[in-house]
């Protein structure tokens, strides 16, 4: 099972950016896609959106489309995720999980990166 | 877009069996999935495509998919099974995937 790796905990003043990365072990994704989630203090899982490396093609939730963008380096087995004009509102734990596409589940996450918005 | 509603709590004894439901419209035809969330933990996928279990995950997890409500059952509950725990299944058309607001399972 593919063990992914994710970016270290971030603080951000209000309007700026931030971007996270997830890092597959043995540092390929294979023919899997790459999700990415939220989970806001005491809430629960919003799905932000998606990315199959092999045709390096994003997917986004309609809330957040336009203030995200999903990448992946596929020499490294890295996928980012950069999220723009940040609010106290984005201030949540984000994951990244991996499943084999379509309605798959996701069988692998990662261990999440806390993001705390706070001017 | 899809909706799943979950009760946000459910509470049950050691040994008896905690039921947690998930509705949706006609959700029999859609592969539901259910993670289980331990504080300060990622989710860890405990039934998959509504009644599978992933490798690893004890035969006390079963789910059933009928009409418009799937159910994560958990027979002889432990104290190790308190939990949050999400449904999730994939829509395809606006937002890709939805997930349930979560039910707390308390094990009293």
């Amino acid at each position: 099972q593919v063990r992914l790796v994710q970016s270290g905990t971030e603080v951000k003043k209000p309007g700026s950016s931030v971007k996270l990365s997830c890092k597959a072990s043995g540092g390929t994704f294979s023919d899997n896609v790459l999700n990415w989630v939220r989970q806001a203090p005491g809430q629960g899982l919003e799905w932000m959106g998606e990315i199959i490396p092999v045709f390096n093609k994003p997917t986004y939730a309609q809330k957040v489309r336009g203030r995200i963008t999903i990448s992946v380096d596929g020499s490294t087995g890295t996928a980012y995720m950069e999220v723009s004009s940040l609010t106290s509102e984005d201030t949540a734990v984000y994951y990244c999980a991996q499943s084999k596409g379509g309605s798959h589940s996701w069988d692998s996450w990662g261990q999440g990166t806390l993001v705390t918005v706070s001017s | 877009s899809y909706v799943l509603t979950q009760p946000p709590s459910e509470s049950v004894a050691p040994g008896q069996t905690a039921r947690i439901p998930c509705g949706g419209n006609n959700i029999e035809i859609k592969s539901v999935h259910w993670y289980q969330q331990k504080p300060g933990q990622a989710p860890v996928l405990v039934v998959y495509d509504g009644a599978d279990r992933p490798s690893g995950i004890p035969e006390r997890f079963s789910g059933s998919n009928s009409g418009n409500t799937a159910t994560l059952s958990i027979s002889r509950v432990e104290a190790g099974d308190e939990a949050d725990y999400y449904c999730q299944v994939y829509d395809g058309s606006g937002d890709l995937w939805v997930f349930g607001g979560g039910t707390k399972l308390t094990v009293l």
